[in-house]
Formats: C-alpha cells, sequence, structure tokens
C-alpha cells in the first residue's frame, strides 16, 4: 500500500508568492491534515479536512488556505508569502480523523521563502 | 505554558546504551500517546502508540505513560547508530465532535555515536 505522498518535495520562492503544496493520502483514508514544522515552534496544526470539508483549523493567517478533492486528495496554498513562511509543511492522513486513529505522514515539502 | 513539553536535546549517547526519551503534558483530557521518529529531510514514522496509562513493548522499543503524573517516555535498548534521528511525542484526546486533535512535543535530537 503506497503511503502518504506530497509533492514537490523542494520549493524556493520569493516574498510576495504564493505557492500551492499537493498531498496524496494513503488509499482508503478520507482525512488529511497539515502541519507547518519549523526548529523553534516544532509541528504546529493547519488545518483538517475530512470529505472535500474542513473541520478544524490551527491559529494561522488567511493566507493559508486548503482544499480537499472528492477523492481525498488535498492541497494547501499560501499567498503574499514571508521570510517566516519557510518550513517543511507535512501532510498526515488517517482513515476518519476519529481521536483513536493513528496519524501517517508524507515526507513533506521543504519551502524555502528568500 | 505549551500543553506538551519536550527537552529538545540534542543527546549524544554511544552506541548500545539504553536511552531514555521523556515527554509531560497538563491536559487531562489526552488518552493516545505517540512516539514518532523522524529522520533529516523526511516526515515523521509512526513507532509507537497507546492507549491510556501502561506499558508497551515492541523490539527495542518501550512506552511508557504514568497519565497520574502526566508523564511519558521512551525507552530504546541497545542502541544504534541508526537509531540518531529527532524523536516526538504526540498525544491525542476527545474533542467537540470526537475529531482527532494531535498535539506534538517539539521533539528530541539523539545521535548515537558507533
Amino acid at each position: 500500500k503506497a503511503g502518504v505522498t506530497q509533492t514537490p518535495r523542494y520549493l524556493i520562492k520569493t516574498r510576495g508568492q504564493q505557492v500551492t503544496l499537493s498531498c496524496s493520502p494513503i488509499s482508503g483514508h478520507r482525512s488529511v491534515s497539515w502541519y507547518q514544522q519549523t526548529p523553534g515552534q516544532g509541528l504546529q496544526f493547519l488545518f483538517e479536512y475530512f470529505s472535500e470539508t474542513q473541520r478544524n483549523k490551527g491559529n494561522f493567517p488567511g493566507r493559508f488556505s486548503g482544499r480537499q478533492f472528492s477523492n481525498s486528495r488535498s492541497e494547501m496554498n499560501v499567498s503574499t508569502l514571508e521570510l517566516g513562511d519557510s518550513a517543511l509543511y507535512l501532510c498526515a492522513s488517517s482513515h476518519r480523523g476519529q481521536t483513536n486513529e493513528k496519524l501517517f505522514f508524507g515526507s513533506g515539502t521543504q519551502l524555502s521563502v528568500l | 505554558q505549551k500543553e506538551v513539553e519536550q527537552d529538545p536535546g540534542p543527546l549524544s549517547v554511544p552506541e548500545g546504551a539504553i536511552v531514555s526519551l521523556n515527554c509531560t503534558y497538563s491536559n487531562s483530557a489526552f488518552q493516545y500517546f505517540m512516539w514518532y521518529r523522524q529522520y533529516s529531510r523526511k516526515g515523521p514514522e509512526l513507532l509507537m502508540y497507546t492507549y491510556s496509562s501502561g506499558n508497551k513493548e515492541d523490539g527495542r522499543f518501550t512506552a511508557q505513560v504514568d497519565k497520574s503524573s502526566k508523564y511519558i517516555s521512551l525507552f530504546i535498548r541497545d542502541s544504534q547508530p541508526s537509531d540518531s534521528a529527532t524523536y516526538l511525542c504526540a498525544m491525542s484526546g476527545v474533542r467537540s465532535g470526537g475529531y482527532q486533535k494531535v498535539t506534538f512535543g517539539i521533539g528530541t535530537k539523539l545521535q548515537v555515536i558507533p
């Protein structure tokens, strides 16, 4: 069974640009969560999608948005990039996003904002 | 104060040593406790998953949960250079609607020296 797939693996952008990251969950998983990981803050929750609906959202500005498609694949978008957005963006999937479920991560997209 | 506290290290040990990694937490609603291993430039990989208090063993790895003290531990026996990675504790509990909310520690960087 294929794991969580994230594309692209690396991205370099300049301030003010926007970026779209993609995530394909494990087959059969319908919940997709996004996290931002930085050395100083660790993993911080961005949002979670289930059946094309955003169910939970972390404390990030509106420049961070996402969506989920009918095949459970998800994208996240960051507009008007800032230097502080440089981070590893991780996608994780689980069957239904229930509390007792295990969370499986992709390898992440390393975003560098110059 | 963060919900989950974890010493970022780094922690250096000689090959063959017993490694002890720990996290404390403040939210008594947490019921599910996990340890993830993250190699450089990779996503976190689920290592151990425990429900409520008690011990769980898997090969060289033992996870312990003490809910009364709000303290969890991961022990690695006969540590190997291949164990060199960042270890993240994570925990989740019931929230409104039963949806998953996983909170992570910042991660402890471990180096096992041959």
